[in-house]
C-alpha cells in the first residue's frame, strides 16, 4: 500500500497563530487525499477532499478560510489552520486514495494543541 | 448526521477468545472497509467487502455484510494482547469519501 507521512507529529502553539500540517505520499502519485479531524475517543470526521492542482472541496460546516488546503503537487497537500483557537486542538489525519480507488491509506496524525 | 454505528463501543477480552464487532450504516454503499487504530496514531487498513459479496477471510479476520440490514461484522479470531486498538468501520458511497463510524475499543488482555 501507499506510504503517507505527515510533518509535524504534534504541534502546540498559542491561541491566534498559524499552523501549517504537511501531508506526504511518499510513494505514490496522488491526485486525491482527504484530511480528518479526530477528537479525543471520537470518530474520524471528514473536512475537505485536496485536490491537485485546484480547489479543494470543504465538508459542509468546515470553514475552508479557516482551515486553507493546498495541493500543489501530487505527493504534497498541507493544511493551514488559521488564527488557531483552544476548540481546533485535535488530531488531524490526511490520506490517500490508492490506485485501486477505493482504499485509503492514511498518514500517522498530527497532534494540535492549541494553548 | 451519515455517520455509521458501531457496538460494542468497548469490548475486553481475554487473549485466546473471540471478538465481534458491528457495524449499522444509512445509506446505499459500495464497499464498507474496516480499520485499525492504535491509540495516537493513524488508521491501518484491515480488509474491503463489496456490497455484493456477504463474507470475507484474511487471516484471522472474518467480515460478514448484510445490506439488507445494512449492517457489518468484524471478527478476530484466537485474539492477542497486539490486537489491541480501535476499530472502525467505514463506508464508501461511491464517491471517493469514506463515512466512519463511531469505532469500537477492544482491549485484549493477555
Amino acid at each position: 500500500g501507499a506510504v503517507v507521512s505527515q510533518h509535524p507529529s504534534r504541534v502546540i502553539c498559542k491561541s491566534g497563530t498559524s499552523v501549517k500540517i504537511e501531508c506526504r505520499s511518499l510513494d505514490f502519485q496522488a491526485t486525491t487525499m482527504f484530511w480528518y479531524r479526530q477528537f479525543p475517543k471520537q470518530s474520524l470526521m471528514l473536512m475537505a477532499t485536496s485536490n491537485e492542482g485546484s480547489k479543494a472541496t470543504y465538508e459542509q460546516g468546515v470553514e475552508k478560510d479557516k482551515f486553507l488546503i493546498n495541493h500543489a503537487s501530487l505527493t504534497l497537500s498541507t493544511l493551514t489552520v488559521t488564527s488557531a483557537h483552544p476548540e481546533d486542538s485535535s488530531f488531524y489525519i490526511c490520506s490517500v486514495v490508492a490506485g485501486d480507488q477505493e482504499t485509503q491509506y492514511f498518514g500517522p496524525g498530527t497532534r494540535l494543541l492549541v494553548l | 448526521s451519515q455517520q455509521g454505528e458501531e457496538d460494542p463501543q468497548a469490548l475486553s477480552i481475554q487473549e485466546g477468545e473471540n471478538a465481534t464487532m458491528n457495524c449499522s450504516y444509512k445509506t446505499s454503499i459500495n464497499n464498507l472497509q474496516w480499520y485499525r487504530q492504535n491509540s495516537g496514531r493513524g488508521l491501518v487498513h484491515l480488509i474491503l467487502i463489496r456490497s455484493n459479496e456477504r463474507e470475507k477471510h484474511s487471516g484471522r479476520l472474518r467480515v460478514t455484510l448484510d445490506t439488507s440490514k445494512k449492517s457489518s461484522s468484524l471478527l478476530i479470531t484466537a485474539s492477542r494482547a497486539a490486537d489491541t486498538a480501535s476499530y472502525f468501520c467505514a463506508t464508501d458511497a461511491n464517491t471517493d469519501k469514506l463515512i466512519f463510524g463511531t469505532g469500537t475499543r477492544l482491549q485484549v488482555f493477555p
